[in-house]
This record gives C-alpha cells, sequence and structure tokens, in this order.
C-alpha cells in the first residue's frame, strides 16, 4: 500500500538548536501536508506544499517539497520551547484522504 | 473557524462492550475520517467518508464500523471491545474537491478498554 515513512522517531535537542525531519514515499505524491500535535493536544495544519521542488518558510520554520515529489523535510531554525511537540508529514495520493507519515516528537532542553 | 467535537475526552469500558465515539463538525465539510493514535504507529486511518450514506474502509477496519446519517456527524462504533482496541482515537474533517484537503481535527477521544 502507500506509504508515507518519516525520521527520525524522537529528537532531543538544545535550546537554540536546529531540528530538522524528514519525510519519504515510495510514490509520487500530488501534495504533502505538514501537522503539529503539542503534547496532550491534536494535530494542527501547518503548511502544504504542492509543487516540485517548493519551498516555504514560516518564520523559524522552513519546509521543502523534493523535485520528485516523493520526499519532504521540515527544518527549525535555533529552536525555541514553544516548538515543542510531535511533528508529521502527510501524503496525498490524489485521493482525498492523507497517509501521515509516524511523527517525529521533538523535546527541547533548556 | 473550523469546528470538531468529540463527544468524550475519555471513556473506560470493558471487554466486550458496544461502544459509540461520535464526532460533529460544523463547517459543511463532505469528508470526515476516523484514526487511531498509538506510540510509535503515528495516526493510522480506520474509516473515512466523503458524503451522507457513504464509506470507505481505511488500513486498520478491522473490530470498527462507522455510520454517518448525517453530513456533520460520523461515528465510530466498536462492536465488541477488545484490550488491543486501548487508544487514543481522533477524528476530523475537510472540504472536498479543492485540492487543498486540509485535515480539522477535534480534541481525541483517549478509551481505555479493561
Amino acid at each position: 500500500g502507500q506509504q508515507v515513512m518519516q525520521i527520525p522517531q524522537y529528537q532531543h535537542v538544545q535550546e537554540g538548536e536546529d531540528f530538522t525531519t524528514y519525510c519519504n514515499s515510495s510514490t509520487t505524491l500530488s501534495n504533502i501536508q505538514w501537522y503539529k500535535q503539542r503534547p496532550g493536544g491534536h494535530p494542527v495544519f501547518l503548511i502544504q506544499l504542492v509543487k516540485s521542488g517548493e519551498v516555504k518558510k514560516q518564520k523559524r520554520l522552513t519546509f521543502q517539497f523534493g523535485e520528485a515529489k516523493k520526499n519532504s523535510s521540515l527544518h527549525i531554525t535555533a529552536t525555541q520551547t514553544t516548538d515543542v511537540g510531535t511533528y508529521f508529514c502527510a501524503g496525498d495520493f490524489g485521493n482525498e484522504k492523507l497517509t501521515f507519515g509516524t511523527g517525529t516528537r521533538l523535546t527541547i532542553i533548556p | 473557524d473550523v469546528k470538531v467535537t468529540q463527544s468524550s475526552r475519555y471513556l473506560v469500558k470493558r471487554t466486550g462492550e458496544k461502544v459509540f465515539l461520535e464526532c460533529v463538525q460544523d463547517m459543511d465539510h463532505e469528508n470526515m475520517f476516523w484514526y487511531r493514535q498509538d506510540p510509535g504507529l503515528g495516526l493510522r486511518l480506520i474509516y473515512f467518508s466523503y458524503d451522507v450514506k457513504m464509506k470507505e474502509k481505511g488500513d486498520i477496519p478491522e473490530g470498527y464500523s462507522v455510520s454517518r446519517e448525517k453530513k456533520e456527524r460520523f461515528s465510530l462504533i466498536l462492536e465488541s471491545a477488545s484490550t488491543n482496541q486501548t487508544s487514543m482515537y481522533l477524528c476530523a474533517s475537510s472540504l472536498a474537491g479543492t485540492g487543498e484537503e486540509t485535515q480539522y481535527f477535534g480534541p481525541g477521544t483517549r478509551l481505555l478498554v479493561l
């Protein structure tokens, strides 16, 4: 079936360090979405990438979509305690539903 | 703002009980989804629905059924709860056919089956 792999599963960083999570699909995606789930909360939409090679920024967050539309990354510059949570990518294969990655849980060491 | 509500935040049930989880959205979304979330496994799709009375199996439908009699409401049913169905259950909804099927999630129901 269609799967989206996400690594790493956990990441512990010192406050102020950078953080990156990666997603890969075995087949071409229609688009990819990123969600953030705070501890005790529910996933909240961050962004959608549609075009091959697309790069989008939200303040300290940079999202990239690969040229082949099979991989994506989320990079956070200079992490802050408010960045704590689990980040999920979700691949859209063009069938009205999303396939979520397993998530990367980010913890910040003050 | 889109609002997705779920009937309970926490539920404790016994093995063999029939369990109903309710989800309601107020934005006239066509698509609705039920996921379960388990540590290390991410969000796994149980069932989804494109429209009233329409349903399709997701990746892990075994032991579950769903009902969508009204557009705003999507119910997940555990016919005979088992301990391996202890999990966090998340409902979501999205607009259809826009090319930007952002999903909006409810707060989740944490189910414990004893």
